[in-house]
């Protein structure tokens, strides 16, 4: 596509519940990114995958949190067991190359799900 | 810690006048460094970025960055700042295989 598409763009869940957060990157970019941007905060990383390799989940906070990515495409990230300090923008973006060769090309953002859990 | 720091959480500046945003970075050698905008309910864009060589970078909407080692400081400068230029800007930088690490951001408003 165009863009990085995320979906929903706004999600309001009940405390304990799970929720999927969708990401379509760029048609043809390798590397996928999560962050997590809370009220006031700047921009966590949460996860990267890079083609076929294992991803780089360093920046999960809990084992609640967990992503995957089918085909070198779409991303899914699973929040379990939803808290309320989970409430928070979640981005992802893209790029044409892994990390390395990212720097050139730069991360494509999409616009973020906004997660409210009530 | 590996890092980068943006001290200035909200800036006022009135239109027309000159802008200079902070940014300092902890790392061992010199970083990828990145200034990034968002504006209200957009993603965030891509303003300018320094791997290596001249250390003053131009980018886009007018905006330049100097790179100062010495300093450890990667800020960001624009001569006459527009109302549409409200906004929140991140500073990010990028080493070895991570993902970027992004600052806390720095609130811009821009007073008539």
């Amino acid at each position: 596509g165009a863009g990085v598409s995320q979906s929903p763009s706004n999600k309001v869940t009940e405390k304990g519940k799970d929720v999927e957060l969708r990401c379509d990157p760029i048609s043809g970019h390798t590397a996928l990114y999560w962050y997590r941007q809370s009220l006031g905060q700047g921009l966590e990383f949460l996860i990267y995958f890079q083609g076929n390799s294992a991803p780089d989940k360093s920046g999960l906070p809990s084992d609640r949190f967990s992503a995957e990515r089918t085909g070198g495409s779409v991303s899914t990230l699973t929040i379990q067991r939803t808290q309320q300090e989970d409430s928070a923008v979640y981005l992802c973006a893209s790029s044409p190359r892994g990390t390395g060769g990212s720097y050139n090309y730069g991360y494509t953002f999409g616009s973020g799900t906004r997660l409210t859990v009530v | 810690a590996q890092s980068v720091t943006q001290p200035d959480i909200h800036i006022t500046v009135s239109e027309g006048a000159s802008l200079e945003l902070r940014c300092n970075y902890s790392y061992g050698a010199t970083p990828y460094l990145f200034w990034y905008v968002q504006s209200p309910g957009q993603g965030l864009q891509l303003l300018l970025k320094y791997f290596s060589g001249d250390t003053l970078v131009q980018g886009i909407k007018g905006f330049e960055a100097e790179f100062k080692r010495s300093q450890s400081s990667f800020n960001l400068r624009k001569p006459s700042v527009h109302w549409s230029d409200a906004a929140e800007y991140f500073c990010a930088w990028g080493a070895g295989r991570r993902a970027l690490t992004f600052g806390s951001g720095t609130r811009l408003q821009v007073q008539p």
